[in-house]
């Protein structure tokens, strides 16, 4: 099956610890992207790459930091600098001359 | 600053109304519109989407309704059942640099009552 997944779906972390969520895909998609989820806010970009070792910061990049080493995985670093991380984070990917931008299943952080 | 607004944050609507959700934005440079449908614990998936050169696009149920001039479009449920109840975000794509990045409206909560 051909999609994006995401790992863990629900994660807990302490205040002071960095997580990193994954996001890998196998639809051999050029761009991917991060959201965070929050009620009421609606999607915010975190940060988007359009090809390998290549990402633009989105406009809530403050707290999180990202690689693309590899076209299928972009792995979201959520780091103690982020103040408020409790949010559910959204991956998507958009292959190059598409329109449709592809999610994955979210993750769920929770900072006890 | 909000570069899609959305409205109503939620709506209730009884089943076989029509449900009406509006979206407004400035950058004129804007090129894709897209709605996407949302269920709880769930990624977002594309429901419909318009470019700006169309008018209206009607897919089953669900159609999209654009005024350029007036930079707004809004997405319209016809006969809208109790498996309709979601949460719906409006988008716009930017161009250039930005080429492909989405920005999304707050998005609406859709209730439909049997």
């Amino acid at each position: 099956d051909g999609g994006i997944t995401q790992s863990p779906k629900y994660l807990f972390r302490k205040e002071g610890q960095n997580v990193t969520l994954s996001c890998e895909q196998n639809l051999n998609h050029d761009a991917m992207y991060w959201y965070r989820q929050d009620p009421g806010q609606g999607l915010r970009l975190i940060y988007y790459s359009q090809i390998v070792n290549d990402f633009q910061k989105g406009d809530i990049a403050e707290g999180y930091s990202v690689s693309r080493e590899k076209k299928e995985s972009f792995p979201l670093t959520v780091t103690s600098a982020q103040k408020n991380p409790t949010a559910f984070y959204l991956c998507a990917s958009r292959d190059r001359g598409g329109n449709e931008q592809f999610f994955g299943p979210g993750t769920r952080l929770t900072v006890l | 600053q909000q570069q899609v607004k959305q409205s109503p944050q939620s709506l209730i609507v009884q089943k076989g109304g029509i449900s009406i959700i509006n979206c407004a934005y400035e950058n004129t440079a804007f090129d894709y519109f897209p709605w996407y449908q949302q269920f709880p614990g769930k990624g977002p998936a594309l429901l419909i989407a318009i470019r700006p050169d169309v008018s209206e696009k009607k897919e089953g149920r669900f159609t999209i309704s654009f005024n350029k001039s007036a930079k707004q479009f809004s997405l319209h449920i016809m006969d809208s059942q109790p498996g309709d109840s979601a949460t719906y975000f409006c988008a716009a794509r930017g161009e250039g640099s930005t080429l492909g990045r989405l920005y999304f409206g707050r998005g609406t909560q859709l209730t439909v009552w049997p």
